[in-house]
């Protein structure tokens, strides 16, 4: 069956670094992926997606990478702030939308 | 507009009793998901909608839960009867897509349910 996996439970970064947060995928390849943030006490929202036949995706401080041959999609916050201190969540875009365990992300000032 | 809504947003209830929770879509979202989330880990699917047919139940447990999407719109989870392990937050989500990942999905706030 399709599995997803975020290995780091956990980072922690100082602030103005780069984020970097892992998403691997065994067996199927899915078509897209997506990201999402979820703060303490509230549902996840979602941040990006990326289709298979692209390699890189851009929104203002965050880019995605989507790997198909390693099997691995990179997320990565540029000049992290405290205020992105959160669980980033990644997914597998297929029929369901399954989610991994999360990064939990915290920058320190 | 306005976005996924959910009731109530706490309940507390003694294990074998049971209780619902309730969904209101975005408005004319026609995929609508139920997610199990256990503190620390992700959101697990229990069950996706496309309109008010079912398209994956494959990890619900259906001799205890149940859920329904009615006329496609408004749908309700049920746990009858209640276990400790059953102790999670409730999520639901909605998409306008055709439930295959190619567009976002829209959560809602949650239920808190702890079972004693």
């Amino acid at each position: 069956s399709q599995k997803i996996e975020q290995n780091s439970e956990a980072l922690n970064i100082q602030e103005g670094k780069t984020a970097t947060l892992t998403c691997n995928y065994t067996n199927y390849s899915p078509a897209y992926l997506q990201w999402y943030r979820q703060d303490p006490g509230r549902g996840p929202v979602f941040l990006l997606l990326i289709r298979e036949n692209e390699k890189e995706k851009r929104k203002e401080r965050l880019k995605v990478t989507f790997d198909t041959t390693l099997k691995q999609s990179l997320f990565h916050i540029t000049a992290s702030q405290p205020a992105d201190s959160a669980t980033y969540l990644c997914a597998w875009g297929n029929t369901p939308l399954v989610f991994g365990k999360g990064t939990r992300l915290s920058v320190i000032a | 507009e306005a976005g996924v809504a959910q009731s109530p947003r706490y309940k507390i209830i003694e294990k074998r009793q049971s209780v619902a929770f309730w969904c209101n879509p975005i408005s004319g979202h026609a995929t609508l998901y139920w997610y199990q989330q256990i503190l620390g880990q992700g959101p697990k699917l229990l069950i996706q909608f496309q309109n008010n047919g079912v398209v994956d139940d494959s990890q619900l447990p259906k001799d205890r839960f149940s859920a329904e999407r009615l006329k496609g719109v408004d749908s309700t989870l049920k746990i009858q009867p209640a276990k400790l392990e059953d102790s999670a937050v409730y999520l639901c989500a909605s998409s306008p897509g055709q439930g295959v990942g190619d567009t976002e999905a829209f959560f809602g706030q949650g239920t808190r349910l702890t079972v004693v």
